[in-house]
């Protein structure tokens, strides 16, 4: 079945303690992309990446570091997480065609909360 | 001024009612438009891209007017299951694969 997957789906931790979430998908798709949704605020993009070890800042990079060492796998990593980084986390995944009219495949989501 | 605008809603309508939503964005260089549904705590799932032409699939229709920069949805005879937040999505030219979202349109179909 293809999918995104991503883990955990529920975490809550303590402000600096580092924490890693991981996203895989199985569709060989080459872009990756991860988003923060907040109420009132929609989903915004903190980093992408066209293709391995291509990575790039999204909307809301701050605090967040990522890694594509494989087509299959893109982590998000929050190094020193703090309060204001509580929120819902998508993954999502894509083709990379010559056109921009792909559509976006999410992960299930992962609830983050930092005390 | 927000990207991509949506009325927050809540739409309540009863089941069989017709209801439109709109969205405008700020980008004339926007190139590619979507509607995403999304249902509560769940992730995004595509509905249906927007096309220059206007295109349809069932009871959903979708418009771009990009003179006026804003895209529309229309629902026709509402169903139970229709109930979600409505996303407009809308990406920026080419080579950024960009995705700009609005903050979703609650609906909720009433028995």
């Amino acid at each position: 079945e293809a999918q995104v997957t991503q883990n955990p789906r529920y975490l809550i931790t303590v402000t600096g303690k580092k924490l890693t979430v991981t996203c895989s998908q199985n569709m060989n798709h080459e872009y990756m992309s991860w988003y923060r949704q907040d109420p009132g605020l929609g989903l915004r993009q903190i980093y992408y990446s066209m293709n391995v070890e291509v990575t790039d800042k999204g909307d809301v990079p701050e605090g967040y570091k990522v890694s594509r060492k494989e087509k299959r796998n893109f982590p998000l990593i929050l190094e020193s997480p703090s309060p204001n980084q509580t929120s819902l986390y998508f993954c999502a995944s894509r083709l990379k065609t010559g056109v921009n009219t792909g559509e976006l495949f999410f992960g299930e989501g992962s609830r983050l909360t930092v005390l | 001024r927000k990207e991509v605008e949506q009325d927050p809603g809540p739409f309540n309508v009863p089941e069989g009612a017709t209801v439109a939503f709109n969205c405008t964005y700020s980008n004339s260089a926007s190139q590619s438009f979507f509607w995403y549904r999304q249902d509560c705590r769940k992730e995004p799932k595509l509905l249906m891209s927007v096309y220059s032409s206007g295109n349809e699939d069932g009871r959903f229709t979708a418009q771009l007017n990009r003179a006026s920069q804003y895209i529309s949805l229309l629902i026709r005879d509402s169903k139970l299951s229709d109930s979600a937040t409505y996303l407009c999505v809308v990406s920026t030219p080419p080579g950024t694969y960009k995705y700009i979202f609005g903050t979703g349109t609650r609906l909720k179909v009433l028995a």
